[in-house]
């Protein structure tokens, strides 16, 4: 069984809809949980980062961590086609060496 | 722009050659990590390297190394390679790289794609 797991889509919505990204973990001793995104042809860039459980918000995005299940979210509203791109959840324990969700592919239709 | 700058942007070679990638880490970050990136695998983590010091090891394979210069820029030496190397090879660098009960985010830099013919 794989530390991380994370549905690798594609996943087509209208622009306008609501999406949410998930990715289950069997590691009780993550605590760190991010959010990146990444476009065709480019790093990884930072898009959340939540410590520990609960619900982060930054503009359109929200990150929800739920450690008791060991599932974590990522929701975006209103979606863009701008929002086009792949999106990989990282998990950490605390070092600096994170997990990588092998991505979820997400194409926004205008 | 993530300040992380990486070369060659594109390498193709043969198997059993051996190649150097570069990483130029941010202004300021002490840390860089390498990953790898392929298409079933995800992005795995290689290495990491502290102010020249190797900090933590992942995935990586004993044909594969690495270093960090004084000057923080580092190098990812891939030798002997086989068709299956051939994957998108990421740097990441960070402020610090201390394990402890801390956030630090990694930023990475655009690639190095890698073709093994």
């Amino acid at each position: 069984q794989k530390e991380v797991e994370q549905d690798p889509g594609p996943l087509s919505v209208p622009e306008g809809a609501i999406v949410s990204l998930n990715c289950t973990y069997s590691n009780s001793a993550f605590q760190y949980f991010m959010w990146y995104r990444q476009y065709s042809r480019k790093g990884p860039e930072l898009l959340m980062y939540t410590y520990s459980s609960g619900n982060k918000e930054d503009g359109r995005f929200t990150a929800q961590v739920d450690k008791s299940s060991k599932y974590i979210s990522l929701f975006i509203r209103d979606s863009q086609p701008s929002d086009s791109a792949t999106y990989l959840c990282a998990l950490g324990t605390g070092t600096y060496k994170y997990i990588f969700g092998t991505g979820t592919r997400l194409k926004v239709l205008a | 722009d993530s300040g992380v700058t990486q070369t060659p942007k594109h390498l193709i070679t043969a198997t059993g050659q051996r190649v150097t990638l570069r990483c130029s880490p941010r202004s300021g970050d002490l840390s860089v990590y390498w990953y790898q990136q392929s298409l079933d695998q995800g992005l795995q983590f290689l290495i990491q390297y502290y102010n020249g010091e190797e900090r933590a090891k992942g995935n990586i394979l004993e044909r594969f190394s690495a270093q960090q210069f004084p000057d923080l820029h580092s190098e990812l030496n891939l030798s002997s390679l086989e068709l299956g190397d051939s994957a998108l090879y990421f740097c990441a660098s960070s402020v610090t790289g201390l394990a402890g009960r801390s956030y630090n985010e990694q930023f990475f830099g655009p690639g190095t794609r890698l073709t093994v013919l």
